[in-house]
């Protein structure tokens, strides 16, 4: 069955230290997304992907980067982990369909990253 | 600007009560509407869209473009039904991005 995965699942780090989140989705899905979940915030988008070589910023970029080099996965890089970053991190993904009305979107099962 | 507004960060009921979720969107356009659902230690997960104009699991939503709302309704909540609510707006491109609110912890108690 067709799914999208995240790995690693828990994550703790010091600060400065640089982390990347993996992404990995089996739908041949254009479109990826990642969020943040924290609490009194709710899900905050952070960059996104429509294809292959494509990367937008979402509203909460700084500190954070992506690049997509294939359909399947969109890493999550944080260059220089700071405190304020911990956070739950979600990735989903999502067709991109030929008529509107169609975005679901896929979630994986998140990460918890504890930055110290 | 929040193109979507929850403003209920938290909301309790008992069992067997009703419960709305209220969700107001602000965009000039057609939007499409979405609520996503997140059970405790669970992937967030679509309940419902206003175009499929469907009910799951006893919920349903209803565009009113005049009030610019989509709350979620519920006429006899369960104990199964406590969790994160999400609204979510697709500004109706084929693109994909959605933006959510900042969600609805529902607690219905037995």
């Amino acid at each position: 069955d067709a799914e999208i995965t995240q790995s690693p699942r828990h994550k703790i780090t010091e600060t400065g230290r640089q982390v990347t989140l993996a992404c990995h989705q089996t739908w041949n899905h254009n479109n990826m997304f990642w969020y943040r979940q924290d609490l009194g915030h709710g899900l905050r988008l952070i960059h996104y992907s429509y294809g292959v070589q494509d990367t937008n910023k979402g509203e909460v970029s700084d500190g954070y980067s992506v690049s997509r080099s294939n359909t399947e996965d969109l890493p999550l890089t944080l260059e220089s982990a700071a405190s304020s970053q911990t956070s739950v991190y979600f990735c989903a993904s999502s067709e991109a369909s030929g008529t509107s009305g169609y975005n679901e979107q896929f979630f994986g099962p998140g990460t918890r990253l504890t930055v110290l | 600007a929040q193109r979507v507004t929850q403003p209920e960060k938290l909301l309790s009921v008992f069992k067997g009560a009703p419960v709305e979720l209220k969700c107001n969107y602000s965009y000039s356009g057609s939007p499409e509407l979405f609520w996503y659902v997140q059970y405790s230690r669970q992937r967030l997960q679509l309940l419902l869209r206003h175009i499929s104009r469907e009910s799951i699991k006893g919920f349903t939503a209803d565009l009113n473009k005049g009030e610019t709302s989509f709350h979620l309704k519920k006429p006899f909540a369960q104990e199964e039904d406590s969790a994160m609510y999400y609204c979510a707006l697709s500004e109706g491109s084929t693109l994909g991005r959605l933006y959510f609110g900042r969600g609805t912890q529902l607690t219905v108690w037995p």
